[in-house]
This record gives structure tokens, C-alpha cells and sequence, in this order.
């Protein structure tokens, strides 16, 4: 079975402060990752997947399979970061290209 | 182009209508899916069609019934919906295949308000 875990419901930072949103998944076979955020009335979009190992607006994400992680980190936080971020494992085609999200967090970024 | 469009973007609808959303890509993705998702929650995939046939129904009441006419559009027929299915209702598409990295892109969504 597919499931993603995002532990912490509300992350508050500071301007400037380092970030770090965690995702943990449990999957049997070789998993897709991604990470989607939700701006205040805005449509969900791709932040980062794990095959592409980019970084977009700072954000970085590791896969650790050892671990089974994909924690979201941006080194210096900023106010327009403050949004929805929901962690997403995909089975790929085997598994019908479900793609399933964990709980979201939302992050807040204070001046 | 990378978007998908979803009209209405606001439905209200009384328990006995029958009404649909529709939604529609231009990407060429012959994967296209629905997500139900409810104020602070995540989404909840709904239907996956690929290929235009259904491949994926997670148990869902069948007075949500999709429709996939053709490659490009997919529906979703609402009929006899109760108060507790009022949602923003997420249609979404992607790439099918075996490749790896399948991106998922969603569209604005149709908030759905039964009274």
C-alpha cells in the first residue's frame, strides 16, 4: 500500500530562518516523489519531484530510501514561501498512476 | 501549454439536480484523473482514466458517475448528491506510460455546493 506521513501540521518560521518540512512514505516497490504546494486561492501545482533532483525557488529535496524520506528544505525562508505543502508518492503505471498525498503542512513565514 | 481547465468554477446544486463538471487538457495526457478535496485536507483521488477507459474507482457512490468522451475532456456526472459532498472537486492529467517521472498537473478546481 501506498501512504505518505507529514507529521507536523503547522510549521511557523521566521524570515530568513532555515526550513525543513518532513515527509516519510511507505511503499514496497521503487516510489515517485513529489512535493506540491497550494498558494491562498491558487491551483496546486509541482514544486519538485525526486528524479529530477532540482532545486525551484531554493527548495531541495532529497529521497532517502533508507529512511524512507523526502523532507522538503529551503536554507533561508522568505514571506511569499507561506502556502500549503503537500508530500505525493505515485506507484507509477503498475499502480495506475495514483498519485497519493499526505496531510499537508502548512508553513507560515513571519516578518 | 501546461493547463487544465475546469468549468463551472462554482456549482450550488439542490440534492435532486443532476448536473456535471467538465474538464478539459490540451497536453496530449492520456491519463486524466478526479480528486475530491475538502477545506484543509489533501485531495482524495476519486476516478483515473487512462487510455479514455476507467482504470481506477476508489469505491466511489455512484452518484458520482465520470464520463471520458474522448482524449481531451473528462466529466463528471453529479446526480442526487448530498450536503456532505460539497467540495472543491480537482481534475487533473498527466503523461501515461511506463516512464518514470509522471508529473501530475491539476486544474483550478470546481467548488461544488449541494444544498
Amino acid at each position: 500500500a501506498q501512504r505518505v506521513t507529514q507529521p507536523e501540521k503547522l510549521l511557523s518560521v521566521f524570515k530568513g530562518a532555515p526550513v525543513e518540512l518532513k515527509c516519510n512514505y511507505s511503499y514496497s516497490g521503487s516510489p515517485e516523489l513529489f512535493w506540491y504546494v497550494q498558494y491562498s486561492r491558487q491551483r496546486l501545482q509541482l514544486l519538485l519531484r525526486h528524479i529530477s533532483r532540482e532545486s525551484i525557488k531554493g527548495f531541495t529535496a532529497d529521497l532517502n530510501k533508507g529512511e524512507t524520506s523526502f523532507h522538503l528544505k529551503k536554507p533561508f525562508a522568505q514571506e511569499e514561501d507561506s502556502a500549503m505543502y503537500y508530500c505525493a508518492l505515485s506507484g507509477g503505471q503498475e499502480y495506475g498512476n495514483k498519485l497519493v498525498f499526505g496531510a499537508g503542512t502548512i508553513l507560515r513565514v513571519k516578518s | 501549454d501546461t493547463e487544465v481547465t475546469q468549468t463551472p468554477k462554482h456549482l450550488v446544486m439542490g440534492m435532486t439536480n443532476k448536473k456535471f463538471l467538465k474538464c478539459e487538457q490540451h497536453m496530449g495526457h492520456r491519463a486524466m484523473y478526479w480528486y475530491k478535496q475538502k477545506a484543509k485536507k489533501p485531495p482524495e483521488l476519486m476516478f483515473v482514466y487512462s487510455y479514455e477507459k476507467l482504470s481506477i474507482n476508489e469505491s466511489v457512490p455512484s452518484r458520482f458517475s465520470p464520463e471520458c468522451p474522448n482524449s481531451s475532456l473528462l466529466n463528471l456526472h453529479l446526480h442526487a448528491l448530498q450536503p456532505e459532498d460539497s467540495a472543491l472537486y480537482l481534475c487533473a492529467s498527466s503523461q501515461a506510460g511506463g516512464f518514470s517521472g509522471n508529473t501530475i498537473y491539476f486544474g483550478e478546481g470546481s467548488w461544488l455546493t449541494v444544498v
